[in-house]
């Protein structure tokens, strides 16, 4: 158990729909970071927050937002849902801010189907 | 986005075989990692390697810093049916395009072992 816990665990929705997930960091860490996965682009970093300000955005879409909470849980807000939205979003936790000697703890992925 | 280049991109092989698999960029690296993942969770940390050069074992897995800082391998000995799941390697950049760290990911090797 890495201690970082995202949910739902499984999502269903339809195209155009709007969708939240949630997580949840290990205790004591400050960063969180969203990745998408999909198969056939691997593990895409998408957004990296720390102590509740944007640090990093990588490939994440204009559709797509995050947040960090005072209490340091982060969400990721997906809108107008298209097909392709389809895949594994991972959340991952880290103690500092840069990641560098911390490496990341990730939780087990909240798995979003768009039909 | 970027990308590391991952080799083999699945591998099958009997129970007590040795595997190695390995990363390479163009780029250099100041942070290598290799995770695992399987079915149904995220991806666990494994090894991470912080110098050029640096040998680190955790149980049956060697992973190593190239000299040149643009490659790591991974090692794991007399691999045994559990050892079944993608494999990941993560290289932190010592300069990337933005004015943060962030991780590049290899697209993983499928490991498959037949008892």
């Amino acid at each position: 158990d890495s201690g970082v816990t995202q949910t739902p665990k499984h999502l269903i929705t339809a195209t155009g729909q709007r969708v939240t997930l949630r997580c949840s960091p290990r205790s004591g860490d400050l960063s969180v970071y969203w990745y998408q996965q999909s198969l056939d682009q691997g593990l895409q970093f998408l957004i990296h927050y720390y102590n509740g300000e944007e640090r990093a955005k990588g490939n994440i879409l204009e559709r797509f937002s995050a947040q960090q909470f005072p209490d340091l849980h982060s969400e990721l807000n997906l809108s107008s849902l298209e097909l392709g939205d389809s895949a594994l979003y991972f959340c991952a936790s880290s103690p500092h801010r840069d990641g560098l000697n911390s490496p990341l703890h990730f939780g087990n992925g909240t798995r979003l189907t768009v039909t | 986005g970027q990308q590391l280049n991952q080799s083999p991109q699945s591998m099958f092989i009997q129970e007590g075989e040795d595997v190695s698999m390995n990363c390479t960029s163009s780029s250099i690296f100041n942070t290598w990692l290799w995770y695992k993942q399987e079915p149904g969770e995220g991806p666990v940390l494994l090894i991470a390697l912080y110098k050029a050069g640096e040998l680190t074992s955790n149980g049956r897995l060697t992973a190593q810093f190239g000299i040149t800082r643009k490659d790591s391998f991974l090692n794991i000995s007399a691999s045994i049916p559990s050892d079944v799941g993608i494999y990941f390697c993560a290289g932190q950049l010592v300069r990337n395009a933005g004015n943060n760290r962030k991780l590049i990911w290899g697209l993983g090797t499928s490991l498959a072992v037949n008892p």
